[in-house]
């Protein structure tokens, strides 16, 4: 099924472990973010990639890096974990047709940090 | 910076009553307000999305209305039904941000049968 595709679903880290979470979608869109949604704050945007080559911060960038891989692939780097980034994260993708910009997010990660 | 707010955090109906839930905005320079619906352990579907030049939006029992001077939005459920319980998440996409949301923290919904 077409959509936006993120790996590990779950996963529980260390103080000071690094990871790597994966997003791949097969829409075509130009554009993909990574967020993060912790209990009564909504998403904030950690990056985001408007077009393959780029990536800017966001809202809530430190402690985090990212790769834009290629056009499909935008991956989203722990250095050394902390349990301030206890959190779900999601990745989404998005591409404007005209007025319209069309969203389709993954089902998340859920990291924890002990 | 934009501020989006939604109240209440959590509301509770009986099957076949309606649903409103607000959203707030503090900029009203916005390029368009999308709802968004989040069930648990899951991504966001997109439900509506409104345009700023735009009044309302329906789909089915959904309807979202738009007030971009006063900085507010209402998604209205007709009839709701227990499959509708779930969170309901408004974005704001402004001008000087191009593709990136700015969202609520979302209304849980319960509806009992």
């Amino acid at each position: 099924n077409a959509g936006v595709t993120q790996t590990p679903k779950f996963q529980v880290l260390k103080t000071g472990q690094s990871m790597t979470l994966q997003c791949a979608q097969d829409m075509n869109h130009n554009s993909m973010y990574w967020y993060r949604q912790d209990p009564g704050m909504g998403l904030r945007l950690i990056y985001y990639s408007a077009s393959e080559g780029t990536t800017d911060k966001g809202e809530v960038p430190n402690g985090y890096n990212v790769s834009r891989l290629n056009k499909r692939e935008f991956s989203l780097r722990l250095e050394s974990a902390a349990p301030s980034q206890t959190s779900v994260y999601f990745c989404a993708s998005s591409q404007r047709t005209g007025q319209n910009y069309g969203y389709t997010f993954g089902s998340g990660t859920r990291l924890t940090v002990v | 910076k934009q501020e989006v707010t939604q109240i209440p955090a959590a509301l509770s109906v009986p099957e076949g009553e309606n649903l409103v839930l607000n959203c707030s905005f503090t900029d009203s320079a916005i390029y368009n307000l999308q709802w968004f619906r989040q069930d648990p352990g899951k991504g966001l579907t997109s439900l509506l999305l409104i345009q700023s030049s735009q009044r309302e939006q329906t789909s089915g029992r959904l309807n979202a209305s738009l007030d971009k001077s006063s900085g507010r939005s209402t998604l209205y459920i007709a009839a709701s039904q227990p499959g509708d319980s779930a969170t309901y998440l408004c974005a704001v996409m402004t001008t000087d941000s191009w593709g990136k949301l700015q969202f609520g923290a979302g209304t849980q919904v319960v509806v009992t049968p």
